[in-house]
């Protein structure tokens, strides 16, 4: 059976201090590991795709990097505008059409 | 410019009523998803519609219905409302094998 577990749920961060949240991943046909940013009550924003073990991304104070279990999104001297709940997704099926979402990892940065 | 929209933001009604969102994208994309995110928020994808015809279609109780008049619109259609279905949906689009695009949501509470 398919699944995405994020850890930890939740993080609080102090303004500065870096971090990483981890994503787990037990999925047959992987096709991307996608990574989004969800503010309340708003819908998912993209942040990333990997593709393949090995492959990192960067955005500002983010990178992301995937090995073949698992996927970490670093955080580099977070503020407090990078607080919002995090969601990695497992792509699956003919050009990853169907996303597999984790629950999220809500991240505070405290000033 | 909004790329993804869907109205209503919130919506309030009674068990056993029948009630419609719809969806929306300016982005020209060929495919639109529409997922629902419940009180734990975790994202489950429920259906995709390519070029108006629906090609995933997760466990959902048939009371729930997609309607795609054009590749520009996915409306969803829900019969006969349970508490349960009380959550946040979410529309999305994206073109061939691009990242997915999310709309900013309906709170749908059942009463």
């Amino acid at each position: 059976e398919d699944q995405v577990t994020q850890s930890p749920e939740a993080l609080r961060l102090q303004e500065g201090e870096s971090s990483s949240l981890n994503c787990s991943y037990t999925v047959s046909g992987l096709r991307g590991l996608f990574w989004y940013r969800q503010d309340p009550g708003k819908g998912p924003e993209f942040l990333f795709t990997l593709y393949s073990a090995g492959e990192e991304k960067e955005k500002e104070r983010l990178k992301a990097t995937l090995t073949k279990k698992e996927s970490f999104l670093h955080i580099t001297a977070p503020k407090p505008e990078d607080s919002a709940t995090y969601l990695c997704a497992a792509g699956r099926g003919t050009g990853a059409n169907n996303l597999f979402f984790g629950t999220g990892t809500r991240l505070t940065v405290i000033p | 410019d909004t790329a993804v929209s869907q109205t209503p933001k919130y919506l309030v009604t009674q068990m056993g009523n029948d009630k419609s969102i719809k969806c929306e994208q300016n982005l020209g994309h060929d495919t639109m998803y529409w997922y629902k995110q419940d009180s734990k928020k975790f994202l489950k994808i429920m259906f995709s519609y390519n070029n108006k015809e629906l090609i995933i279609n997760e466990t959902v109780p048939n009371r729930f219905s997609p309607k795609s008049p054009d590749k520009a619109h996915l409306n969803l259609h829900i019969n006969s409302l349970e508490l349960g279905d009380s959550a946040v949906y979410f529309c999305a689009s994206r073109m061939g094998a691009d990242t997915q695009y999310f709309g900013p949501g309906t709170r749908l509470t059942v009463l």
